[in-house]
């Protein structure tokens, strides 16, 4: 597509049920990356895939959240038994291979998550 | 930990250059500078990056000191609707890929 498209745009839930959020990146674009974005805060990043390998687990807040890539393109951000801490919004993003001379990410509109 | 520092606001008058300063003075020689802006409620937008030149778009210029230790993001002529946070990153090498961190950025308020 266009660009990068998250799903759904809203989700409201209530706390202990688990939730997926979806992410489609660019077509061609192999690099993928989640962020969270709590009010009034800045962006957290969360994970990042190069392909259907994420390198980097580091930035996920806790063992209930967990990512995966299929086919080198859609990706899903689980979170399981949702907490009120966990309520943000989540961007994703992608890019060409990675980020250095190849130009920025392109970020979704994101996921408000919000757990009741 | 991001590799910038940023003031936390700035204003602007409508029509007047935005000048928006960026320290990275651990930067290394093959890491690039870039620039995203986050107007409220919308995802991050890409605005310029940039290694040793100066660079110039559409939307921006970008200067980087020859030292590359900081650079300065310039909107020429700020409107209301560039008001929003801006950020600048230096993405470094990491197993397999490139990890982007955001920091804080700056608050730019545009007034008219």
């Amino acid at each position: 597509g266009a660009g990068v498209s998250q799903s759904p745009s809203n989700k409201v839930t209530e706390k202990g049920k688990d939730v997926e959020l979806r992410c489609d990146p660019i077509s061609g674009h192999t690099a993928l990356y989640w962020y969270r974005q709590s009010l009034g805060q800045g962006l957290e990043f969360l994970i990042y895939f190069q392909g259907n390998s994420a390198p980097d687990k580091s930035g996920l807040p806790s063992d209930r959240f967990s990512a995966e890539r299929t086919g080198g393109s859609v990706s899903t951000l689980t979170i399981q038994r949702t907490q009120q801490e966990d309520s943000a919004v989540y961007l994703c993003a992608s890019s060409l291979r990675g980020q250095g001379a190849l130009g920025g990410y392109t970020f979704g509109s994101g996921t408000r998550l919000t757990v009741v | 930990d991001a590799k910038t520092t940023q003031p936390t606001s700035m204003d602007c008058a409508e029509g007047r250059a935005a000048n928006l300063p960026c320290n990275h003075s651990t930067i290394s020689g093959n890491e690039y500078v870039y620039w995203y802006r986050q107007i409220h409620s919308q995802g991050p937008q890409y605005i310029i990056h940039g290694l040793k030149n100066n660079e110039t778009n559409e939307m921006a210029s970008l200067i980087i000191t020859e030292d590359r230790k900081s650079s300065t993001l310039i909107l020429p002529h700020a409107t209301l609707r560039d008001t929003a946070v801006y950020y600048c990153i230096v993405p470094w090498a990491d197993t397999g890929g490139f990890k982007t961190i955001f920091g804080a950025g700056t608050r730019l308020f545009v007034k008219a």
